[in-house]
C-alpha cells in the first residue's frame, strides 16, 4: 500500500546532540511538510518542499534544518536539541499544495 | 496569526449520540478539511470542502462551510468507542501557499 513511513517511532537523544529523523513516502507526491506537535497542541508546520523547492516557516527556529535528497525521503535535522524540542514530528506529503495531506504515524522525540 | 479555533476543546458524549465540532478561521480560503488524529499516531484525513460547497457528506461524517461567517462544522452520527479521537479543522488560504491551517483541535471521548 502507498503510505508515508517515518523512522524511528522513537527517538531519544541527549541535550545539544544532534538528531536526524526520517520521512519516505511512496505516493510520488510533490509535497512534503514536516510539523512539530506539542501535548495537546495543534500541528505546527516547521517548512515543506514543493519538489525541490524549500519553504521555511518564518518562526522554525535556525536549529532546525531540513533535507529532501530525491522525491521519496525527506529528513529533519535538529542541530542541538533542547528540552524543548520534545515532541511529536510529523511528515505529511500531499500531490499539490494546499490538498488533502497523508501523514505518517509520527516520531516522539524525547531529549535528556 | 491565522490559526483556526475549535470549539468545544473538549466533548464526551454516550455512544450512540450525535457530535458536532466547531472551527472558525480568519482569512479568505480555498478550502476546508477535516483530520482525526487518534492518542499518540498520526493525522487521518477525514473530508475536504471547497469554498463554492456548503455541505458534504462522507459515512457518518457531515460538514458543512459558511463562508460568509467565516466556520465550518463537522458532525459525526451514531458516534461510536472508535470515534475517540482529537479532531483538527485545517484551511487552506486563497493566496495558494501550498501549505494548511490548522486550528486548535476538539478532543472527542464516546462512552460506551
Amino acid at each position: 500500500d502507498a503510505m508515508v513511513i517515518q523512522n524511528p517511532r522513537y527517538q531519544v537523544t541527549q541535550f545539544g546532540k544532534p538528531v536526524t529523523l526520517s520521512c519516505s513516502q511512496t505516493l510520488n507526491h510533490n509535497v512534503m511538510y514536516w510539523y512539530q506537535q506539542k501535548s495537546s497542541q495543534a500541528p505546527k508546520l516547521l517548512f515543506h518542499y514543493y519538489d525541490k523547492d524549500f519553504n521555511n516557516e518564518a518562526d522554525t527556529p535556525d536549529n532546525f534544518q531540513s533535507r529532501r535528497p530525491n522525491t521519496s525521503f525527506c529528513f529533519l535535522d535538529i542541530r542541538s536539541p533542547g528540552l524543548g524540542d520534545a515532541a511529536m514530528y510529523l511528515c505529511a506529503t500531499s500531490r499539490w499544495g494546499g490538498e488533502t495531506q497523508y501523514f505518517g504515524p509520527g516520531t516522539r522525540l524525547l531529549v535528556l | 496569526s491565522q490559526q483556526g479555533e475549535e470549539d468545544p476543546q473538549a466533548l464526551s458524549i454516550q455512544e450512540g449520540e450525535n457530535a458536532t465540532m466547531n472551527c472558525s478561521y480568519k482569512t479568505s480560503i480555498n478550502n476546508l478539511q477535516w483530520y482525526r488524529q487518534n492518542s499518540g499516531r498520526g493525522l487521518v484525513h477525514l473530508i475536504l470542502i471547497r469554498s463554492n460547497e456548503r455541505e458534504k457528506h462522507s459515512g457518518r461524517l457531515r460538514v458543512t462551510l459558511d463562508t460568509s461567517k467565516k466556520s465550518s462544522s463537522l458532525l459525526i452520527t451514531a458516534s461510536r468507542a472508535a470515534d475517540t479521537a482529537s479532531y483538527f479543522c485545517a484551511t487552506e488560504g486563497d493566496f495558494g501557499n501550498e501549505k494548511l491551517t490548522f486550528g486548535t483541535g476538539t478532543r472527542l471521548t464516546i462512552i460506551p
